[in-house]
């Protein structure tokens, strides 16, 4: 299948500093990728939408300012967690896919840890 | 509002046994369903899907049964192996939704040897 690589795959910072998580599809070009937070025990809930060359989809009660997505070319897209604070610790995954109804491959997440 | 429910959050199950997880769904456009499975601190991998034009749809040991009336699916896995035990999250999609995933609480299996 797809290959979807996430870095770094785990970041703990202090609060009030941006962490930079990148997605990558390695071996496919992706026209969508997505951005998904798991907290612990808890569903994937959908972030954002990304497409190549266009403003991100954010959900709704996603603050857009605080989760800033850029998805800059069809092999990367990169979430930025600005002003980070420990309710912001979670896991995040990415998923990409390159056709319409085509299937997600999810990336293997990154934990963020904010103390 | 949980419009994909997984009401089981854990299943033990014997090896060689089958294992049926389920999943309900209360959005009527939701017109195709997916089943992934995840290992801690890894990203979900795809298993198997099917399409709401469907009632069954058979991959190996996993077999996916839709009942639209019932607004219900389940995954089937047979027989089951040590190595199927994870979380499986149930995740449904519509055509107008852009392929946005909504995803169940997911359920954890363990496979008793």
């Amino acid at each position: 299948g797809a290959v979807v690589s996430q870095h770094p795959s785990w970041v703990i910072c202090k609060s009030g500093t941006s962490v930079k998580i990148e997605c990558r599809s390695l071996d496919f070009q992706a026209t969508t990728m997505f951005w998904y937070r798991q907290f612990p025990k808890q569903s994937l809930m959908l972030m954002a939408t990304s497409n190549e060359g266009s403003k991100a989809t954010y959900e709704q009660g996603v603050e857009k300012d605080k989760f800033l997505i850029n998805h800059a070319s069809l092999t990367l897209s990169t979430l930025t967690v600005t002003s980070a604070h420990p309710e912001d610790s979670s896991f995040y995954i990415c998923s990409a896919t390159a056709v319409i109804r085509e299937t997600q491959y999810f990336g293997p997440g990154t934990r963020l840890l904010v103390l | 509002d949980q419009q994909v429910k997984q009401n089981s959050p854990s299943l033990s199950v014997q090896e060689g046994r089958i294992s049926i997880l389920n999943c309900d769904y209360t959005n009527s456009m939701f017109d195709y369903f997916l089943w992934y499975k995840k290992y801690p601190a890894e990203g979900p991998t795809f298993l198997i899907s099917i399409s709401s034009i469907k009632d069954k749809n058979e991959d190996g040991r996993f077999t996916v049964f839709l009942n639209k009336s019932a607004k219900h699916l389940s995954l089937h896995i047979v027989p089951s192996q040590p190595g199927d035990s994870a979380v499986y999250f149930c995740a449904a999609t519509w055509i107008q939704g852009a392929q946005k995933l909504v995803f169940g609480q997911g359920t954890r299996l363990t496979i008793n040897p």
